[in-house]
């Protein structure tokens, strides 16, 4: 079975704090991706990566940015925490496009909780 | 992406069929119907998807009508853990974009 796997379940940080969430996944998938989830606004992309060091924006980017040094593991990262990016953070893996893309496998998500 | 409408809530008991309709009548000829599901505080989770034939694996059952316009996910023996929220999504196969995730139907299972 795939397993992506994300550092924590729960974090609260301050306002202006610098945070990283790290996702790692097992089944050697080419793309990545974060998006965040809030009631009412649904599933969003924020960023996504279809190979080591490559990234793309999604739809929502601003505030964030990203990191992927290695295949396994890509990492989003907020440079200045702020309280509207208090959300449930989701990471997923998936094989490439016309080989499966659209069956992404998500992580178990993070909620951050900016004060 | 081809609008998909689903109903905002069901109803089932446990231990039977349990069966999630999915109306799509704008889909292109290369559209595939995949359906994810999230169960509370939990990752979406993906579950089955199909162009027009019928498929199923170890998870459910989807059926497509002949004219694609809907399609409906089946989980034969429903269980308490399949309360959840079931999306249906219209994608393009060889698209390399974001998943999008309307409202979903609320699956409710009754012991």
């Amino acid at each position: 079975d795939v397993k992506v796997t994300q550092s924590s379940r729960y974090l609260v940080k301050r306002t202006g704090e610098k945070v990283f969430l790290e996702c790692v996944q097992d089944m050697d998938h080419e793309n990545m991706f974060w998006y965040r989830q809030d009631p009412g606004l649904g599933l969003r992309l924020i960023y996504f990566s279809y190979d080591v060091k490559m990234k793309e924006k999604g739809d929502i980017p601003e505030g964030y940015s990203v990191s992927r040094e290695k295949k396994e593991r890509f990492s989003l990262i907020l440079e200045s925490a702020s309280t509207n990016q208090t959300s449930m953070y989701l990471c997923a893996s998936s094989p490439p496009p016309g080989q499966g893309y659209y069956e992404q496998y998500f992580g178990p998500g993070t909620r951050l909780t900016v004060t | 992406d081809a609008k998909t409408t689903q109903p905002t809530s069901m109803d089932c008991a446990e231990g039977r069929a349990a069966n999630l309709p999915c109306n799509h009548s704008t889909i292109s000829g290369n559209e595939y119907v995949y359906w994810y599901r999230q169960i509370h505080s939990q990752g979406p989770q993906y579950i089955i998807h199909g162009l027009k034939n019928n498929e199923t694996n170890e998870m459910a059952s989807l059926i497509i009508t002949e004219d694609r316009k809907s399609s409906t996910l089946i989980l034969p023996h429903a269980t308490l853990r399949d309360t959840a929220v079931y999306y249906c999504i219209v994608k393009r196969r060889g698209g390399a974009d974001g998943l999008t995730f309307g409202k979903g139907t609320h699956l409710i299972i009754q012991p």
